[in-house]
C-alpha cells in the first residue's frame, strides 16, 4: 500500500496558538486530500477536501478561517488549526488520493490537545 | 440523507470465537464500501473494501465481509478471533461508478473487546 506521513503525531499547544498540521503522500501524487476529524470515542468525521493548486471545500459546520489548508503541492499538504481553542482537541487524519484511483489511503493521525 | 449505521457500540466475544460485525447503509446510488480498523492511537487500515462483482469480498487478517443489496448491509465476519483483532472497527461508503468522488461517510464504529 501508499506510505503516509503526517507531522507530528502528537502535538500539545495553550489555547489561541495556531498550529500546522503536515501530510505527506511518499510514494505517489495525491492529487486530492481529504482531512477528517476525529473526536475521542467517536467516528471520523470529514472537514474538507482540497485538490492540488485549488482552494478547498469546507463541509457543512467546518470554519474555513478556522481550519487552512494548503495543498501547493502533489506531496505535500497542510492543515493549520488557527487561534486554537480546547474544543479543537481532536485526532486529525489526513486522506491522500491519486487522480481518480479508488484506493483510500490514510495518515496515520495527530493527536491535538489544546490546553 | 446518506449515512452509515453500525448497530453494535461494543462486542466481546472469547478467543477462538467467530464474529459478525454489523454495517447498514443507506445510499442514493452504487455505493463502495470499506471496513477499516484502528487500534488505540493509531490511524486506520484496510481490512477489505467492495466496489462491484463477488459479493463475498476477502480481506486480511482473515476477515471477509458480505454485500447485500436487497439488505443494505455489509457485515464483517471472521470465523476464529485472536486476541490481536481487539480494536475499533469501522464501515465506510463511499459513492461508486462514475459518482466516485473519493469522500467517505464512516459508521459509528464497533469496539471489539476479546476474552482469554
Amino acid at each position: 500500500g501508499a506510505v503516509v506521513s503526517q507531522h507530528p503525531s502528537r502535538v500539545i499547544c495553550k489555547s489561541g496558538t495556531s498550529v500546522k498540521i503536515e501530510c505527506r503522500s511518499l510514494d505517489f501524487q495525491a492529487t486530492t486530500m481529504f482531512w477528517y476529524r476525529q473526536f475521542p470515542k467517536q467516528s471520523l468525521m470529514l472537514m474538507a477536501t482540497s485538490n492540488e493548486g485549488s482552494k478547498a471545500t469546507y463541509e457543512q459546520g467546518v470554519e474555513k478561517d478556522k481550519f487552512l489548508i494548503n495543498h501547493a503541492s502533489l506531496t505535500l499538504s497542510t492543515l493549520t488549526v488557527t487561534s486554537a481553542h480546547p474544543e479543537d482537541s481532536s485526532f486529525y487524519i489526513c486522506s491522500p488520493r491519486a487522480g481518480a484511483s479508488l484506493e483510500q489511503f490514510f495518515g496515520p493521525g495527530t493527536r491535538l490537545t489544546v490546553l | 440523507a446518506q449515512s452509515v449505521t453500525q448497530p453494535d457500540i461494543h462486542i466481546t466475544v472469547s478467543e477462538g470465537a467467530s464474529l459478525e460485525l454489523r454495517c447498514n447503509y443507506s445510499y442514493g446510488a452504487t455505493p463502495y464500501l470499506f471496513w477499516y480498523v484502528q487500534s488505540p492511537g493509531q490511524g486506520l487500515q484496510l481490512l477489505l473494501k467492495y466496489f462491484s462483482g463477488d459479493t463475498l469480498v476477502q480481506g486480511i487478517k482473515g476477515f471477509e465481509a458480505e454485500f447485500k443489496r436487497s439488505q443494505s448491509s455489509f457485515n464483517l465476519r471472521k470465523p476464529s478471533v485472536h486476541w490481536s483483532d481487539a480494536a475499533e472497527y469501522f464501515c465506510a461508503v463511499g459513492a461508486g461508478g462514475s459518482s466516485n468522488t473519493g469522500k467517505l461517510i464512516f459508521g459509528q464504529g464497533t469496539t471489539l473487546q476479546v476474552k482469554p
